[in-house]
């Protein structure tokens, strides 16, 4: 089975620039997560959809991100413009339906890390 | 709202010693209780789970006891590998809160 596919994996720009990451979740599975892991923390949870529908976006800085997921497949999650504070690892995952395999269970994509200069 | 607390790191450990990390929480209602382990140079993956009160996870000699009464899911491990050396993180479903994570290394 082919796990969650993100690119790219690295992406360096420069501050007020924009920047797009996609994330291919696991075939099947309905919800998909986009994460912020800054170093040194723990991942930090930006936005959740179920199929095409947002289920919780209350942490996403609203002003400067934005995701979607047509079709209830793939998803894009861009930034602009881009802060110096944006530089982290952007982690997707996705899960079976509402609860996962088992309640909340998910699976990790590889991250695309981030650099803000 | 929920929130995860994670034992600070970094911790260091010689090879077949016992290993706890603390790992204490706060939510609303009876959330789902996690700990997903990164290795070097690889993704988050899931360790183990617990999905009730004194529900116990176990995964790779590693365990953890959902305390309710405690708000804890504190992770063991009775000895462990130079290979156990990775970062470690408690979480929690529903809005999916994330601990710190805490670095283990251990020598040979």
């Amino acid at each position: 089975e082919a796990g969650v596919a993100q690119s790219p994996r690295y992406k360096i720009i420069e501050k007020r620039q924009s920047v797009a990451f996609w994330c291919n979740p696991i075939s099947g599975h309905a919800t998909l997560y986009w994460y912020q892991q800054i170093l040194g923390q723990g991942p930090k949870l930006l936005i959740q959809f179920q199929n095409n529908g947002v289920v919780d976006d209350s942490q996403l800085p609203k002003d400067r991100f934005s995701a979607e997921r047509l079709k209830g497949v793939d998803s894009t999650l861009k930034i602009q413009p881009a802060k110096l504070e944006d530089s982290a690892v952007y982690l997707c995952a996705s899960s079976l339906d509402w609860r996962g395999t088992g309640p909340g269970e998910q699976y990790f994509g590889p991250g695309t890390r981030l650099t803000v200069t | 709202g929920n929130s995860v607390t994670q034992m600070e790191g970094p911790v260091t450990l010689s090879e077949e010693a016992f290993l706890t990390i603390n790992c204490t929480y706060t939510a609303t209602g009876y959330p789902s209780l996690f700990w997903y382990v990164q290795y070097p140079g690889e993704g988050l993956q899931l360790l183990l789970k617990a999905t009730k009160a004194d529900d116990k996870g176990s995964n790779k000699g590693f365990e953890a006891t959902y305390r309710k009464e405690t708000t804890s899911f504190h992770l063991e491990k009775g000895s462990v590998q130079v290979s156990d050396s990775a970062v470690y993180f408690c979480a929690l479903s529903g809005d999916m809160r994330f601990g710190a994570g805490t670095r283990l290394t251990v020598k040979p």
